[in-house]
């Protein structure tokens, strides 16, 4: 079965660049959730998209950006990367309102030197 | 607002002993409750999930847990545990239309 897909798997950026992380949900999951771990900390709410548009917003900082694709594919943007911005981003994908869990993706390790 | 405590940062245990990681949760509507397995350096693994029916949820890897609406627990347990089991195993709560609220985590060590 198709799974949610992120990529990429690891991305490496110096501090004050930007990178952008790809997030593929499962087909015809309708709402996209993105997450932030940190080292050693539980996954923190950013963002999420339902049907493209966006539906709620946790922590996610004012250099961060995300939108969702008509194609229901989801992009994150970070810019002016800091040293704290390493973690690991989860994406994960759910039908809204169908008694089914959020299935997340492998994540995308991000880390800023 | 939904909330998620895990009561236990860590776990240690010896193998093949039973375990039960806690979980409490707080919610004014309906709650959907599920634990994530995250292995090191892997993603998040859903483990089980309560969603509605029967109290008593069965999972992968032999896990089990059981929704109790009056003590608004859902704690995890396992009778009989692997040095495979390994893991951080976090506690989460959802609405159904809402984002998921992780717990801070339960570190499970496997003693030999």
């Amino acid at each position: 079965a198709a799974g949610v897909i992120q990529s990429p798997r690891h991305l490496i950026k110096e501090k004050r660049e930007t990178a952008t992380l790809k997030c593929y949900p499962i087909p015809r999951h309708d709402t996209v959730y993105w997450y932030q771990q940190g080292p050693g900390q539980d996954p923190q709410f950013l963002i999420s998209f339902y049907e493209k548009m966006q539906s709620d917003k946790g922590s996610i900082p004012d250099r961060f950006s995300a939108q969702q694709f008509s194609d229901y594919h989801s992009e994150l943007n970070m810019s002016s990367l800091e040293l704290g911005d390493s973690a690991l981003y989860f994406c994960a994908s759910s039908v809204r309102r169908a008694n089914t869990e959020a299935f997340f993706g492998q994540g995308t390790r991000l880390t800023v030197v | 607002a939904q909330s998620v405590t895990q009561l236990d940062s860590q776990v240690p245990v010896f193998e093949e002993a039973p375990v039960e990681l806690r979980c409490n949760y707080s919610s004014s509507v309906s709650v959907y409750l599920f634990w994530y397995v995250q292995y090191p350096n892997q993603g998040l693994q859903l483990l089980l999930k309560y969603l509605s029916g029967s109290t008593l949820v069965k999972g992968i890897n032999g896990f089990e847990a059981e929704f109790n609406k009056s003590q608004t627990s859902f704690h995890l347990r396992k009778p009989s545990v692997h040095i495979s089991d390994t893991a951080e195993y976090f506690c989460a709560v959802s609405d159904g239309d809402d984002k998921i609220i992780f717990g801070k985590g339960t570190r499970l060590h496997i003693l030999p």
